[in-house]
């Protein structure tokens, strides 16, 4: 089965500042990676996804990069807020099954 | 409108108990799963279910048996609690087949005493 790596498990880094998560996946077969941010209490959210098909897709402070031949994949954060600061998770999948195979998760702190 | 409610969101109870929490999607998936959250945020599926067929079922000990009644819910009843069943719970729900954004509930967190 898939086995997902995540590193750092805790990243704490100055308001402003660029923050940089990465995660390593098993399976060649996994085509699927969505990162997913958990605020304290609440259940996670997606907040951006990639397929294998494309090398990086961008949303606002937030970018996705894809290296299958390495089988890793990094989120990018830049600018970061004190609202960034959360758990974050990085998923691998196969598009089109149902099962994801969730990192470790991140913890990241923003300092004011 | 919550898109995926789960009740109840916190629960204490003793060793050997029995207790369900409940689950309720309001976007009109097809598919909902239970996640478990340990205490070291470990996110590990435990059930899915597409249009009531279970489809996922880990690893997970035959106390824990899920109920699609239909699908829009997933109800998680739990028999003869032990310690290590403590953890959060998450309902979630997609649109199709994974490869869609899940849609995760609040979380029921469990403290079996």
């Amino acid at each position: 089965g898939e086995n997902v790596e995540q590193h750092p498990s805790t990243l704490s880094v100055q308001e402003g500042d660029s923050a940089v998560i990465k995660c390593t996946y098993s399976d060649s077969a996994s085509n699927y990676f969505p990162w997913y941010k958990q605020e304290l209490g609440k259940g996670p959210q997606l907040i951006i996804d990639i397929r294998s098909n494309v090398g990086e897709k961008k949303d606002q402070r937030i970018a996705v990069t894809l290296n299958k031949t390495a089988k890793h994949f990094s989120l990018h954060i830049t600018e970061t807020q004190p609202e960034d600061s959360a758990v974050y998770f990085c998923a691998a999948g196969d598009f089109g099954n149902e099962k994801l195979t969730f990192g470790t998760g991140t913890r990241l702190t923003i300092i004011p | 409108d919550t898109a995926v409610s789960q009740t109840p969101k916190y629960l204490v109870t003793q060793m050997g108990n029995d207790k369900s929490i409940k689950c309720e999607q309001n976007l009109g998936h097809d598919t909902m799963y239970w996640y478990k959250q340990d205490s070291k945020k470990f996110l590990k599926i435990m059930f899915s279910y597409n249009n009531k067929e279970l489809i996922i079922n880990e690893t997970v000990p035959n106390r824990f048996s899920p109920k699609s009644p239909d699908k829009a819910h997933l109800n998680l009843h739990i028999n003869s609690l032990e310690l290590g069943d403590s953890a959060v719970y998450f309902c979630a729900s997609s649109q199709l087949y994974g490869g869609n954004t899940i849609y995760f509930g609040e979380g029921s967190w469990l403290t079996v005493v």
